[in-house]
């Protein structure tokens, strides 16, 4: 069975303070992993899809990385909008549904 | 609209009404899903449908029933509903939900509370 587990549960960073926010992954055969923002009330909204270990994304201040074992998301200089629930999730090569974590939610304060 | 929409947004709803949910996507996919979300718990996938098949039902009760009539627009039937079944209620659609990556967008939910 697939599993995803996300750590920390929540981080609170000051504005401008860089961190990273870690994804660890038990899939049978990776497919793909996906990182997703949730802002409160509303639904996720796609980042990234990492492909295969050593493969890394950016999207200005976020930049995602993938091992076999794990991925992070690096928020650099963070902003108070990018304040959310960051949400990982794996598809496996047996089984084509998502499965997804907990969540790390973010607050970053002005 | 672009992307996936869905309504209503929020729906508040006794344990003895009846009630469905809407979703449409417009990104012209055809795979579109049911997630449940409830604090602290990863999104529980409820139904998949593939080309208007339903090809997932992950042991969902019988009180939920989704209704899939063309490859844009997914339906969500409520009855007798449980306090329990309060929790935010999502849809997504990918391109396939069968081979290659299964990429999803979501809509913004259905904040469903029942009293």
């Amino acid at each position: 069975e697939d599993q995803v587990t996300q750590s920390p549960e929540a981080l609170r960073l000051q504005e401008g303070e860089s961190s990273s926010l870690n994804c660890s992954y038990t899939v049978s055969g990776l497919r793909g992993l996906f990182w997703y923002r949730q802002d409160p009330g509303k639904g996720p909204e796609f980042l990234f899809t990492l492909y295969s270990a050593g493969e890394e994304k950016e999207k200005e201040r976020l930049k995602a990385t993938l091992t076999k074992k794990e991925s992070f998301l690096h928020i650099t200089a963070p902003k108070p909008e990018d304040s959310a629930t960051y949400l990982c999730a794996v598809q496996s090569g047996a089984n084509s549904k998502l499965t997804f974590g907990k969540g790390i939610t973010l607050s970053v304060r002005p | 609209e672009t992307g996936v929409t869905q309504t209503p947004r929020h729906l508040v709803m006794g344990m003895t009404n009846k009630k469905s949910l809407k979703c449409e996507q417009h990104l012209g996919h055809n795979a579109m899903y049911w997630y449940k979300q409830s604090a602290k718990k990863p999104l529980e996938l409820m139904f998949v449908y593939s080309l208007e098949e339903r090809v997932e039902n992950n042991s969902v009760p019988s009180r939920f029933s989704p209704e899939c009539p063309n490859s844009s627009h997914l339906f969500l039937h409520l009855h007798t509903l449980q306090p329990e079944d309060s929790a935010l209620y999502l849809c997504a659609s990918s391109q396939d939900s069968t081979s290659g990556l299964n990429e999803q967008y979501f809509g913004p939910g259905t904040r469903l509370t029942v009293t």
